[in-house]
């Protein structure tokens, strides 16, 4: 019963360093999401996957790669950190993709704190 | 562009008091609408959803919201709140159709003091 999951939880980075942030899902879900969590904004979509072999900007894209390993794996990628990525990040996933799934909610991991120093 | 608007960033409440929190999108079409809350250190949990139907919607724990479309509102509303209510409150939209990309609003903030 993990539903989405997430690693690391916490990271610290310099400025410069690479990461990738894991996210795992175990619903067979084919939609996958990557939002980062600022205090005072909200949640913003970074990245999203709307199925196997495809992914797509979402609204803050730059400074972020994304792959789409596999239906379940979704990363998201930090070439060269910097310290307005300093954030929460989240993970997301739902079931199906198109307009017949847009009333379903979104199943969110819990979250990676990441500080770019 | 849609957007999401929650007017209230900070709430502080007394257990027992009313709640009503106030949120308003943007966006012509028709929408689907959600509250999350994100209890203190945990990821976001769907408290309620607005598709179609009854504008009169209730979730989990006691909490209710009525989306009026003319003033393209969904507030969420809580008759007598508990300490253990103490967390962050996110409305969201998405519009039907299209990749349900969820858009945010900034967030509310309640403590509910004892």
């Amino acid at each position: 019963n993990a539903g989405v999951t997430q690693t690391p939880k916490f990271q610290v980075l310099k400025t410069g360093q690479s990461m990738t942030l894991q996210c795992a899902q175990d619903m067979n879900h084919n939609s996958m999401y990557w939002y980062r969590q600022d205090p005072g904004m909200g949640l913003r979509l970074i990245y999203y996957s709307a199925s196997e072999g495809t992914t797509d900007k979402g609204e803050v894209p730059n400074g972020y790669n994304v792959s789409r390993l596999n239906k379940r794996e979704f990363s998201l990628r930090l070439e060269s950190a910097a310290p307005s990525q300093t954030s929460v990040y989240f993970c997301a996933s739902l079931p199906g993709t198109g307009g017949s799934y847009s009333n379903q909610p979104q199943h969110f991991g819990d979250g990676t704190r990441l500080s770019i120093l | 562009a849609q957007s999401v608007s929650q007017h209230n960033h900070h709430v502080i409440l007394s257990e027992a008091a009313s709640l009503e929190l106030g949120c308003n999108y943007s966006y012509g079409g028709t929408v689907n609408l959600f509250w999350y809350v994100q209890y203190p250190g945990q990821h976001l949990q769907l408290l309620l959803k607005y598709f179609s139907g009854d504008p009169l919607v209730k979730g989990i724990k006691g909490f209710e919201a009525e989306f009026i479309k003319s003033k393209f509102s969904f507030n969420l509303r809580k008759p007598s709140v508990q300490w253990s209510d103490t967390a962050e409150y996110f409305c969201a939209v998405t519009a039907s159709g299209g990749y349900n990309k969820l858009i945010f609003g900034a967030g509310t903030r309640l403590a509910v003091h004892p």
